[in-house]
């Protein structure tokens, strides 16, 4: 069965620093979306992607965050310089639509960041 | 504002019985709705979707939807042990393409 995966599953990095994480959504799939969850909280909506650009982006997903489809393939999330509170898991996301009433998310694996 | 709102729980049903989560949504533009399950430091996982007023039976799942008092709800009969893990309520707006989730209510089925 076709699924999202995600690079790596586990990202330490010090304060200030530039992370970069990865997801490969499933191959058909046209919407990518990145979320984060921090522990103990709710999954929260970060950013969707849809044709090479930002389709919605929430109040989380200020200047410091991008996305980036490099390729074919990959989906990027690119955090510019870490804060404390950005120690979180991240979740990629895809779907063969957007925003459809029968549209369904598959969730990658997630990739715990770490910023010390 | 759009809130999802869950009773955090803890939530716990003997096996064999019958588990019942809520979900309550602010936004009357939502269209469809989900549950997911959560096991701890898992990604979430799809167990059901509904966008139609009503009860929709998949297996031992019922979800139920009442878009008038805005409010959707899980049935898990048959409990099982291996149901225990938080459950997510998410809603889409058809508009717009973004998934907003609940809390979630972490649930123990106790053999």
């Amino acid at each position: 069965e076709p699924e999202v995966t995600q690079t790596p599953s586990h990202q330490v990095t010090q304060m200030g620093q530039e992370v970069i994480l990865r997801c490969v959504p499933i191959s058909n799939h046209l919407y990518f979306y990145w979320y984060r969850q921090i522990l103990g909280q709710k999954v929260e909506f970060l950013v969707s992607f849809y044709n090479n650009e930002i389709s919605e982006k929430s109040e989380i997903f200020d200047d410091q965050f991008s996305v980036e489809r490099p390729d074919g393939s990959n989906f990027t999330l690119k955090i510019r310089s870490t804060k404390l509170e950005d120690s979180a898991m991240y979740f990629c996301a895809s779907t063969i639509f957007g925003g459809g009433s029968t549209d369904t998310q598959y969730f990658g694996p997630g990739t715990r960041l770490t910023v010390l | 504002q759009k809130e999802v709102e869950q009773n955090s729980g803890p939530l716990s049903v003997p096996e064999g019985a019958i588990a019942s989560l809520n979900c309550t949504y602010s936004d009357r533009g939502s269209q469809s709705f989900f549950w997911y399950r959560q096991y701890s430091g898992k990604s979430p996982e799809l167990i059901m979707f509904i966008y139609s007023n009503g009860d929709k039976e998949d297996g031992r799942f019922t979800a139920q939807l009442n878009k008038a008092s805005q409010y959707v709800s899980l049935l898990i009969r048959d409990s099982q042990p291996s149901d225990s893990a938080t459950y997510l309520c998410a809603v889409n707006i058809f508009t717009g393409n973004q998934f907003y989730f609940g809390t979630g209510t972490s649930l123990t089925v106790i053999p």
